[in-house]
């Protein structure tokens, strides 16, 4: 059972590049989520699914797009990449009604870098 | 709106020493609450949860109890070791927000010393 996995584990963009974090959950997972995770300030959600063909804002949506054109994959997309996004970057998911009881699937995280 | 603050870090303690980790809430509804430990280089794994007031999550040792009255849940164990040493998020989940989202205070570092 893979679970949550995330690619790639690291990546170093330049200012201005463009790049898609790839989030899969074997889990037949209905609800996914991307959080960044920032020194002193914790998790923080960026976006969210809750299925198929569907994506939300979260708490700090601006300078980032999503898919989940499919149910096990959810992708993060940055158009132009700026210092500010130099952050680790975690994928989630859970059934419906599940992450109020149980909580969430994390994957490993991304490590991204903008220089 | 809902929210989570901890007590800040780092924490460094010897081995088997007592550790508290504290943490309160905002919630406007009936949240349930969470405990999720990172190791080094690894994402967040669930340690422990309660779902209501009263409940005590327990899980390897470490214990936290959902005090409504006080709107606590803090996180206990009576002797850490070494392999304790992570950093320790305090969560919330209110069911009437969203999609059941997940809101984490900003994590404590703990660091055990032999």
């Amino acid at each position: 059972n893979a679970g949550v996995t995330q690619t790639p584990k690291f990546r170093v963009l330049k200012t201005g590049q463009s790049m898609t974090l790839l989030c899969a959950q074997d889990m037949n997972h209905e609800y996914m989520y991307w959080y960044r995770q920032d020194p002193g300030m914790g998790l923080r959600l960026i976006h969210y699914s809750v299925g198929e063909g569907t994506t939300a804002k979260g708490e700090v949506p601006d300078g980032y797009n999503v898919s989940r054109l499919k149910k096990q994959n959810f992708l993060l997309g940055l158009e132009s990449a700026a210092p500010s996004q130099t952050s680790v970057y975690f994928c989630a998911s859970s059934y419906p009604g599940q992450g109020y009881n149980y909580g969430y699937t994390f994957g490993s995280g991304t490590r991204l870098t903008v220089v | 709106g809902d929210s989570v603050t901890q007590m800040e870090g780092p924490v460094t303690l010897s081995e088997e020493a007592f550790l508290t980790i504290n943490c309160t809430y905002t919630a406007t509804g009936y949240p349930s609450l969470f405990w999720y430990v990172q190791y080094p280089g690894e994402g967040l794994q669930l340690l422990l949860k309660a779902t209501k007031a009263d409940d005590k999550g327990s899980n390897k040792g470490f214990e936290a109890t959902y005090r409504k009255e006080t709107t606590s849940f803090h996180l206990e164990k009576g002797s850490v070791q070494v392999s304790d040493s992570a950093v320790y998020f305090c969560a919330l989940s209110d069911s009437r927000v969203g999609a059941n989202n997940l809101f984490f205070g900003t994590g404590t570092r703990l660091t055990v010393i032999p």
